[in-house]
């Protein structure tokens, strides 16, 4: 199947500081991908979707201006949080779509990264 | 998309065939079943999708009710690598295709 990647694979930061997560997919061109975060115990949630070229779109409740996506390849998305405080701490996870395929395009995910910020 | 609906929770014993049924009563005629697993603290890995017929890869099958309602995904032989968290989703194939993830079943395997 395919392959999606995610760096770094873990990252312990202070407060008030920006971490960036890289999403690369590895043998396939995805343009769009999707960024996910996981709370302990929970469910995947979706916060943005990431078009190659465009702006991302984001999820309700998610601010645009705290989380950073930029898709600027078919190959490469980034997340970067801003200013990131103790409550962002979570597993963030990234799928790409497999751009052919046609109705039947099925996203893959990466591995996630756990992001802890004290 | 569809709201579907999973047991919490299943044990399996090793070796055997698990089970795990879905039901997706609201599903569009153009909507596709699709399962995903987690294992602790990993991204979710693809298993396999449906439309109206029956499908078998080399992790699984899907055996999908005529009337679209419900699905059972089958794991033939369950091995304790397949403890895990298991999804089942239904996704629109054009336009939105947000994944909407729900609760899942845990499915344990008993050696």
């Amino acid at each position: 199947g395919a392959v999606v990647s995610q760096h770094p694979s873990r990252v312990i930061c202070k407060s008030g500081t920006s971490v960036k997560i890289e999403c690369r997919s590895l043998d396939f061109q995805a343009t769009t991908m999707f960024w996910y975060r996981q709370f302990p115990k929970q469910s995947l949630m979706l916060m943005a979707t990431s078009n190659e070229g465009s702006k991302a779109t984001y999820e309700q409740g998610v601010e645009k201006d705290k989380f950073l996506i930029n898709h600027a390849s078919l190959t490469l998305s980034t997340l970067t949080v801003t200013s990131a405080h103790p409550e962002d701490s979570s597993f963030y996870i990234c799928s790409a779509r497999d751009g052919a395929g046609g109705s039947q395009r099925t996203q893959y995910f990466g591995p996630g990264t756990r992001l802890l910020v004290l | 998309d569809a709201k579907t609906t999973q047991p919490p929770s299943m044990d399996c014993a090793e070796g055997r065939a698990a089970n795990l049924p879905c039901n997706h009563s609201t599903i569009s005629g153009n909507e596709y079943v699709y399962w995903y697993r987690q294992i602790h603290s990993q991204g979710p890995q693809y298993i396999i999708h449906g439309l109206k017929n029956n499908e078998t890869n080399e992790m699984a099958s899907l055996i999908i009710t005529e009337d679209r309602k419900s699905s059972t995904l089958i794991l033939p032989h369950a091995t304790l690598r397949d403890t895990a968290v298991y999804y089942c989703i239904v996704r629109a194939p054009f336009g939105n295709e947000k994944l909407t993830f729900g609760t899942g079943t845990r499915l344990t395997i008993i050696p």
